[in-house]
């Protein structure tokens, strides 16, 4: 399969401690994207890179809240102290940007969180 | 800034019957619109999208939307619903004047009954 993988795909945690996923885009890929979706809504921004430079954070990316895309390829995004509120799904997307054109994005299958 | 509201929590329809599931925004400069559908334990998957030119767009399954600038809308439709279109379905916009920021309503449940 050669869409975007997500690891892991749950995690239940207890308030306070500190959690990281990953994300492995598609390969070519050069724009990853990370979300939170909370039940009954649609996703929200958090960030994203293109390439490895962090180019946007939403204010939702608070300082508990980090994210890392060391060579470009896989990101990280680890939050620290977590909190019950940090209960959602955390998804990520890729998209290729051509020139000249709107790249699509597309989304792996996300983490869902659950903070005890 | 952009926002992206999807009137309806619930749509209903029966099998072979028109469906359309509503999407209206706004931005402040010019709109890049998406349709994406969320099976359940599955991730979103890209439907179709607008960024310039014909105001139809035709996407995946079957689907097309319509560009409607005048009235800021993005409506998604199938001519013939099928029972495997039971979904989620967002609406996005991201705006030319706010980076990356892509901004998604809060979904609408397709029921097809057969």
């Amino acid at each position: 399969d050669t869409g975007v993988s997500q690891d892991p795909r749950h995690k239940i945690t207890k308030r306070g401690q500190n959690v990281t996923f990953r994300c492995d885009p598609i390969s070519e890929h050069n724009r990853l994207y990370w979300y939170r979706q909370t039940l009954g809504q649609g996703p929200e921004f958090l960030t994203y890179f293109q390439n490895e430079a962090q180019l946007e954070k939403s204010r939702l990316l608070s300082d508990r809240f980090s994210a890392e895309r060391p060579k470009g390829s896989f990101s990280t995004l680890e939050i620290q102290r977590t909190e019950q509120g940090d209960s959602a799904m955390y998804l990520c997307a890729s998209s290729l940007l051509p020139a000249g054109s709107q790249e699509t994005q597309y989304f792996g299958p996300g983490t869902r969180l659950l903070v005890l | 800034a952009q926002s992206v509201a999807q009137p309806e929590d619930q749509v209903n329809v029966a099998e072979g019957n028109p469906l359309t599931v509503k999407c209206t925004y706004s931005v402040s400069g010019n709109p890049y619109l998406f349709w994406y559908v969320q099976y359940p334990n599955r991730g979103l998957q890209f439907l179709l999208k607008y960024i310039t030119g014909d105001n139809l767009v035709k996407g995946s399954y079957g689907f097309e939307a319509e560009f409607n600038k005048s009235q800021t809308s993005f409506h998604l439709k199938k001519p013939s619903a099928l029972v495997s279109d039971s979904a989620l379905y967002f609406c996005a916009v991201r705006d030319e004047n706010y980076g990356q920021n892509f901004v998604f309503g809060p979904g609408t449940r397709l029921s097809v009954l057969p």
